[in-house]
């Protein structure tokens, strides 16, 4: 069985610019959650999909929103780009909102320049 | 307040000795799971084990063993025999419910560098 896929794997920007991330979760898994990774604050839970629709949602900004579609594929996108935006962005998935284990991606990595 | 908590920033083990990567927790929840990830310097990070909080024995996978005290709100992580390959960064994770939601919501320590050496 593939893993969870993500594209691309590495990405370079400019302040203001704007970025959309790809996520392709296990195939049968319905539940995708996005996550940033810093050295600074570490891991931080972004937004969870199940079915189309957000589930739930930690403390980012409205510049960063996702969807999901009905295949399970989700989607990432940051708009307007800043500085403070460069990370490591890990998708995962997980059977359902009551799995009991994620498996994550490999991670796209973002530099804002 | 810090919902997952790792006191040890860095270990360093021998090969082949066993090592225990400390975790403690603070959730209100009288259900929610624990769990122990792995990430390389490759930066995918790995599943290794996972603790239910109704689960009565403590959870075992291979070399990786999860040491519950579910009153000290404590789940360290047990690795024996400790291998090079074993060198990483490790997450202590904690699934619980969203507030208000539905859903649920995972909280990631700051993670422990484990270094194995020869």
């Amino acid at each position: 069985k593939a893993g969870v896929t993500q594209t691309p794997r590495y990405l370079i920007k400019t302040r203001g610019q704007q970025v959309t991330l790809s996520c392709s979760p296990i195939s049968g898994h319905r539940s995708v959650s996005w996550y940033q990774q810093t050295p600074g604050q570490g891991l931080q839970f972004l937004f969870e999909y199940f079915s189309e629709t957000q589930r739930n949602k930690g403390n980012f900004p409205g510049r960063f929103s996702g969807r999901q579609f009905s295949n399970s594929r989700s989607e990432m996108n940051v708009s307007t780009l800043e500085l403070g935006d460069s990370a490591l962005y890990l998708c995962a998935s997980s059977l359902g909102l009551a799995g009991l284990e994620q498996f994550f991606g490999p991670g796209t990595r973002l530099t804002v320049l | 307040a810090q919902k997952i908590t790792q006191t040890q920033p860095g270990m360093f083990v021998q090969e082949k000795e066993a090592v225990t990567l400390d975790c403690t927790y603070d959730t209100s929840d009288q259900s929610y799971g624990l769990f122990w990830y792995k990430q390389p310097s490759s930066g995918e990070m790995i599943f290794l084990i996972y603790q239910g909080s109704y689960d009565e024995q403590n959870a075992t996978e291979g070399r990786y063993s999860l040491n519950f005290q579910k009153a000290r709100k404590s789940a360290n992580l047990v690795i024996s025999a400790s291998q090079l390959g074993d060198s990483a960064m490790y997450f202590c994770a904690m699934r619980e419910s969203q507030q208000g939601a539905y859903g649920q919501n995972f909280v990631f320590g700051p993670g422990t560098r484990l270094s194995v050496l020869p």
